[in-house]
């Protein structure tokens, strides 16, 4: 059972372009979670969907940052018109259900780098 | 509003040396607590995760947790470190409401003496 894939692994952009960072959960795995690593700092909650439905997009910046997990595919994390602010490690994580003692697996992440 | 502080950023052990990284969180109710550890350039690999009973919570690779309710704290020990122990670490807090929007800590990066 393969475990959270993440692809790409390293992603540089220029200022302005668009990034996608694509999130495959581990099989079984209804919910997905995306988190910001930013350099020397802790993981930041971005967003929480399950498929089709985006259930806490509470932590993701209200513009140019958007998130899907369709019914067939992975999940996609897009960046639009990207600044070097979003230079990061993107961090995806996946988890079979929501409810107590239940554990979010996480995958390897992207490295993302506006240059 | 919750938070999790982790107040050594750096910490260098000599190997076989006995380790605590200290966690303090702020939160309101009990929350569900976890400590992650980071090589470079990798991923976040679950070491321990507290919900609830015995407050000592055992982990893999020999670490263990304390949840100290009175302290607010989780704080991670090793009794032997070994040299492929260094890393970053990191303590989050879940709400059990809310299990899944993690709060971490900014880390504490260990360095260990040959």
């Amino acid at each position: 059972n393969a475990g959270v894939m993440q692809n790409p692994r390293h992603l540089v952009r220029r200022r302005g372009q668009e990034a996608r960072l694509r999130c495959s959960p581990m099989k079984g795995h209804s919910h997905v979670y995306w988190y910001r690593q930013l350099p020397e700092e802790g993981l930041k909650f971005m967003v929480y969907l399950q498929k089709e439905n985006i259930i806490d997009e509470s932590g993701m910046p209200k513009e140019r940052f958007s998130a899907e997990f369709p019914k067939e595919g992975p999940s996609i994390l897009r960046i639009q018109q990207v600044v070097r602010g979003d230079s990061a490690a993107y961090f995806c994580a996946s988890s079979p259900r929501l409810d107590t003692n239940t554990e979010a697996f996480f995958g390897q992440g992207t490295r993302l780098t506006v240059v | 509003a919750q938070s999790v502080t982790q107040p050594d950023i750096h910490i260098t052990v000599s190997e076989g040396a006995s380790l605590e990284l200290r966690c303090n969180y702020s939160y309101g109710a009990t929350p569900y607590l976890f400590w992650y550890v980071q090589s470079p350039g990798q991923g976040l690999q679950l070491l321990l995760k507290y919900f609830s009973g015995d407050t000592l919570v055992q982990g893999i690779k020999g670490f263990e947790a304390e949840f100290k309710r009175s302290q607010s704290s989780f704080n991670l020990r090793k009794p032997s470190v070994h040299w492929s122990d260094a890393a970053e670490y990191f303590c989050a807090v879940g709400a059990r409401d809310s299990s899944y929007k993690l709060i971490f800590g900014s880390g504490t990066r260990l360095l260990v003496r040959p």
